[in-house]
């Protein structure tokens, strides 16, 4: 069974570009999560998913960024326009229920 | 809203048990814990989960105070591929009804030759 996936690994980019990041969760699991690890600090929920819904982005930093889940499978993650402080891991997890997520490896963005 | 206290490292010989501590004080009575782990470049892996019962699985044990406000994760006989950042999380329900994972900053787990 395929796990999580996302795309990019890595993404370089300059102040005020804009950055997508792609997440394709585990095949029938309604649950998808964005989280991130900015420099130094611990990984922080950004925002979930059931299916295409949104049920909570309260994590989300401000309204530079766009989370959308078409279809109710893979996600994107949008970063517009990017700030240095953007910089960090950003991780996707998904799963079936209220069980234990399964996270994919992370898109390290780097905001020159 | 950090949740969860760990030590920054720890070191561990090869063959003996690595026990790892976690504060969580705060966690509320329908809070459960999780444990995690990070091995370079990949992303966290899921290891075991309790909510006020001692837990076992193949990977490890996990003990939970009564009161709640500390668990250790033992893995009873680590090895070199052991070596990872451990997370101890509180899974915390939101007011919408659905639950998201509070992360600590992680143990950085050295298992020694």
């Amino acid at each position: 069974e395929a796990g999580v996936t996302q795309f990019p690994s890595h993404s370089v980019i300059e102040k005020g570009q804009t950055v997508t990041l792609r997440c394709d969760p585990i095949s029938g699991h309604d649950n998808l999560y964005w989280y991130r690890r900015v420099m130094g600090k611990e990984i922080k929920f950004l925002l979930h998913f059931v299916k295409e819904s949104k049920q909570d982005e309260s994590g989300m930093p401000n309204n530079r960024f766009l989370a959308e889940r078409t279809g109710g499978t893979y996600s994107t993650l949008k970063v517009q326009p990017a700030e240095l402080e953007d910089s960090g891991v950003y991780f996707c997890a998904s799963s079936p229920w209220r069980d234990e997520q399964f996270f994919g490896p992370g898109t390290r963005l780097t905001v020159l | 809203d950090a949740k969860t206290t760990q030590p920054t490292s720890m070191d561990c010989a090869e063959g003996r048990a690595a026990n790892l501590p976690c504060n969580h004080s705060t966690i509320s009575g329908n809070e459960y814990v999780y444990w995690y782990r990070q091995i370079h470049s990949q992303g966290p892996q899921y290891i075991i989960h309790g909510l006020k019962n001692n837990e076992t699985n193949e990977m490890a044990s996990l003990i939970i105070t009564e009161d709640r406000k500390s668990s250790t994760l033992i893995l009873p006989h680590a090895t070199l591929r052991d070596t990872a950042v451990y997370y101890c999380i509180v899974r915390s329900y939101t007011t919408s009804g659905t639950y998201k994972y509070i992360f600590g900053t992680g143990t950085r787990l050295k298992v020694l030759a």
